[in-house]
């Protein structure tokens, strides 16, 4: 079946660092991809999606690319705020059926000013 | 911005008591799902619902379990018996209807057995 499989956590960082959080899946089929995020106390908002290969989600200054050849979906930011400190969550759905999404075990990212 | 909103967002109950989760997604949406997040692990599917009729559920989703959308705008999670194992997060979800569109969460119902 379908899975995604995400960087372990937590992850620490400076204000201003890079950042990549690492996204792999495995799916039958050309599933759509998305993060989401959910920052403390508050539910799973979307971040980024990208539906099809080569499609590049943005938002906030986060991007990721689907890379359909090695089956990833990495989140990257330039220069990461300490409002970015949240849980990210990789996600797939397919087009069959009910579009479930299936999620990732999550990032948990803590950004230290 | 329309959102998903969903009551309470703690309930503790007994083992063995039922829980109704009550979702209201967005006012045009027509796919709902139902999520469940156990402490430190992933979000898993549980349910979803569309046109008045469950169109996919997961092995989670046993005869414990129920679902239903008494009036239109609610959306509701049963538990008839809760165990132990049921605490978990759970979150309502809503979509429109095309192949592409994203489903919109709410905030989530933390569930605790004792």
């Amino acid at each position: 079946g379908n899975s995604v499989t995400q960087m372990e956590g937590p992850v620490t960082l400076s204000e201003e660092a890079f950042l990549t959080i690492n996204c792999t899946y495995t799916a039958t089929g050309y599933p759509s991809l998305f993060w989401y995020v959910q920052y403390p106390g508050e539910g799973l908002q979307l971040l980024l999606k990208a539906t099809k290969a080569d499609d590049k989600g943005s938002n906030k200054g986060f991007e990721a690319t689907y890379r359909k050849e090695t089956t990833s979906f990495h989140l990257e930011k330039g220069s990461v705020q300490v409002s970015d400190s949240a849980v990210y969550f990789c996600a797939l759905s397919d087009f069959q059926g009910a579009q479930k999404l299936v999620f990732g075990q999550g990032t948990r990212l803590t950004i230290n000013p | 911005e329309p959102e998903v909103t969903q009551t309470p967002s703690h309930q503790v109950t007994q083992m063995g008591q039922e829980v109704i989760l009550r979702c209201v997604p967005i006012s045009n949406h027509l796919y709902f799902y139902w999520y469940r997040q156990i402490l430190g692990q992933k979000v898993e599917f549980l349910v979803s619902f569309y046109n008045n009729e469950i169109s996919e559920k997961s092995e989670i989703f046993d005869d414990q379990f129920s679902v239903e959308r008494p009036d239109g705008s609610n959306f509701t999670l049963k538990i008839r018996s809760t165990k132990l194992e049921d605490s978990a997060m759970y979150f309502c979800a809503s979509r429109l209807a095309g192949d592409t569109d994203t489903q919109y969460f709410g905030p989530g119902t933390r569930l605790t057995v004792l």
